[in-house]
């Protein structure tokens, strides 16, 4: 079953302002991956996480694999229309190998 | 260029009427999945192939069945649809190994969507 916690699950925020959304579990990750799904359309990888601590940016989006390996964080900075759409943290844990773990998604609607 | 390719993007379907979708992939990945995702929900994990070795989920109906003739394609088949087998299917592909020595990151298709009548 869905071990992810995954919030919020939406945000209705206006154009340029930062996005923020994060993704805790009661069981160690050793990877987490950020996807994008717009609608009718697969989902994207955003940033791959591979080591606690790690910090990783890809343009205006920043992600962080949590120290204790049980959270990870997306942020987005200077939100523009196209960052509508649903995100999704995605985990592995250390006992389920080939076996990713999906939050419920952060829907985000930006407003010009 | 679309690494993970599926067909077809909107399939519709009477009900009990068997429906195949497909996946065809140009990253050589070993590892094939097969997901289903209904409205305002997370994918769901049906069943993925390691090389030519198939991994059920235990909650995945029998009448869910898959094929992987080679490296580059993989099916699913519904063999009898009910209305609530109506979902995007997603395919994705994920090379063994990545960085972490886990599953490395995943790669979706656009996704199948499936409408039951």
């Amino acid at each position: 079953g869905q071990q992810l916690n995954q919030s919020p699950q939406s945000m209705f925020i206006q154009e340029g302002e930062d996005v923020s959304m994060n993704c805790t579990s009661s069981s160690i990750f050793n990877t987490w991956l950020w996807y994008k799904q717009d609608p009718g359309e697969g989902p994207v990888l955003l940033i791959a996480l591979y080591k606690a601590g790690e910090l990783t940016s890809n343009g205006r989006l920043t992600a962080q694999f949590g120290i204790t390996r049980k959270d990870s964080f997306l942020n987005i900075s200077a939100s523009i229309p196209s960052d509508v759409g649903i995100y999704f943290c995605a985990g592995q844990t250390t006992d389920s190998w080939g076996k990713l773990q999906f939050g419920a998604g952060t829907q985000v609607v930006v407003t010009p | 260029d679309a690494m993970v390719i599926q067909n077809p993007r909107y399939q519709v379907t009477q009900f009990g009427k068997p429906v195949t979708l497909s996946c065809s992939q140009t990253l050589n990945h070993n590892v094939m999945y097969w997901y289903q995702q209904k409205s305002s929900q997370a994918p769901k994990l049906l069943f993925h192939y390691y090389d030519k070795d198939f991994n059920n989920e235990a909650d995945t109906p029998d009448n869910f069945q898959s094929r992987r003739p080679n490296t580059s394609f993989c099916f699913l088949d519904i063999r009898s649809p009910g209305l609530g087998d109506a979902a995007m299917y997603l395919c994705a592909t994920s090379r063994e190994g990545g960085l972490a020595g886990g599953i490395g990151e995943l790669f979706f298709g656009e996704g199948s969507r499936l409408t039951v009548l």
